[in-house]
């Protein structure tokens, strides 16, 4: 199974928004209603901030949502803030011999 | 709230053996599926393993299949990693976290990662 395909980076101006896009396959983001996105900060663990492809959890700001179509997801980050700089990561399920497979990542740049 | 602790990194040579453990005292354990998640140095995320809250039903990838085993004690509240014929592509951080269901959802929780590094 290979990995989901993100751009490798992407930047915005705080207050800007700025969305990240995620392909695979109907293999799995096509198929499944299973996508999970997660921010990264340096020497930090992942952190869960939207799933199911557009609920947050608590505490997650309003500020990120996520989409899908067809075989591609995204996330949105509306009104950039600094702290928002970080690397984030799609996830989708891929089905009951393969389970998950993670995004390339996207390096998300606050100008 | 939930808090995953894990523990058992360190280095080893190529063909050797490591086990990793994960560990939380706050919450039933025995109620939740876990995963193993992986990040080599620089690089991104990769799912290799997963066990669902009962323990009798268990997934990995291709890349470690046949070399790890994931298996958990629900009277210690522990996760475990048993990870052999290590080599030097295995080196990476080492995440344990908490699925939100069984066998589809997000990893709802992550603990802080522990490094394994396989070098002679």
């Amino acid at each position: 199974q290979s990995a989901l395909t993100q751009p490798r980076s992407v930047s915005g101006s705080p207050g800007q928004s700025v969305t990240i896009s995620c392909t695979g396959t109907s293999s799995d983001i096509g198929g499944y209603n299973y996508v999970s996105w997660y921010q990264q900060h340096p020497g930090k663990a992942p952190k869960l901030m939207i799933y199911d492809v557009t609920k947050r959890p608590s505490g997650v700001p309003d500020r990120f949502s996520g989409s899908k179509s067809g075989n591609t997801a995204s996330l949105t980050i509306s009104g950039l803030q600094a702290e928002d700089e970080a690397d984030y990561y799609c996830c989708s399920y891929a089905g009951g011999y393969t389970f998950d497979v993670f995004g390339t990542g996207t390096k998300v740049t606050v100008l | 709230e939930v808090q995953l602790l894990e523990s058992g990194g360190g280095l080893v040579q190529p063909g050797g053996s490591l086990r990793l453990s994960c560990a939380d005292s706050r919450f039933t354990f025995s109620s939740y599926a876990m995963s193993w998640v992986r990040q080599a140095p620089g690089k991104g995320l990769e799912w290799i393993s997963g066990i669902s809250g009962s323990g009798g039903s268990t997934k990995y990838a291709d890349s470690v299949k046949g070399r790890f085993t994931v298996s958990r004690d629900i009277s210690k509240n522990t996760l475990y990693l048993q990870m052999s014929s290590l080599r030097a592509e295995d080196t990476a951080v080492y995440y344990c976290a908490k699925l939100g269901g069984w066998p589809a959802g997000a990893f709802d929780i992550w603990g802080q990662g522990t490094m394994v590094t396989v070098s002679s």
